[in-house]
């Protein structure tokens, strides 16, 4: 049973856009939900992460949206960059952690 | 912020012989570890998690046999890839999990690049 659906694949913004990626889950038992951001041939690196008691939370560029009722949250770079350009994983916590598929993002200048 | 080594950063091995991945929370004290593999485009595939002093856990499809874990201190954990196989080539990438109160956190070191020919 797949835990957690993340969409789109891939993306491609220009600079200065808005890039949104979403995350779909299943387990209500779930209460951490992050993003982390990957650069080729490195570990993922957290990037912005959420507690179910909010609904948004926002940390300079980056903000994440978090819909209880509908289990999806999803995250908004604003102004992105080329430096943004990377692979975007959802990874909801519970007893266990299930990562996203994945979305690559590509910041065209 | 929580930092999480791994040593070597990348290998090249023959085929039939062993490999061993170090796994290391620099300032932290890490109970629990998370082995991962990566193939290329793909997403991270929970291998294993390894808890201080205790046997691995092995995610369903993993053969334990070949792929030993020990997490003797809580600051380290091995990963060796026996009998490695052109097959066993991937990204192998360790995570800490950090608990202080609510927070959930893992950390992930920077990977290790395998590679069997």
């Amino acid at each position: 049973q797949q835990q957690v659906k993340q969409s789109p694949q891939s993306l491609i913004v220009q600079k200065g856009g808005i890039s949104i990626i979403n995350c779909a889950y299943e387990n209500t038992a779930f209460d951490y939900f992050p993003w982390y951001q990957q650069f080729p041939g490195k570990g993922p690196a957290l990037l912005i992460a959420i507690r179910p008691d909010v609904s948004e939370k926002k940390e300079g560029r980056f903000t994440i949206s978090f819909n209880k009722s509908a289990k999806q949250f999803s995250l908004h770079i604003m102004d992105s960059q080329p430096g943004d350009s990377a692979t975007y994983f959802c990874a909801p916590v519970g007893n266990q952690f299930y990562f996203g598929t994945g979305t690559s993002l590509t910041v065209i200048p | 912020g929580a930092v999480v080594s791994q040593h070597p950063s990348w290998v090249i091995c023959k085929s039939g012989t062993s490999v061993k991945i170090e796994c290391r929370s620099l300032d932290f004290q890490a109970t629990t570890m998370f082995w991962y593999r990566q193939f290329p485009k793909q997403s991270l595939m929970l291998m294993a998690t390894s808890n201080e002093g205790s046997k691995a856990t092995y995610e369903q499809g993993v053969e334990k046999d070949k792929f030993l874990i020990n997490h003797a201190s809580l600051t380290l954990s091995t990963l060796t890839v026996t009998s490695a196989h052109p097959e066993d080539s991937s990204f192998y990438i360790c995570s800490a999990r950090l608990r202080e109160g609510l927070s959930n956190e893992q950390f992930f070191g920077p990977g290790t690049r395998l590679t069997v020919l």
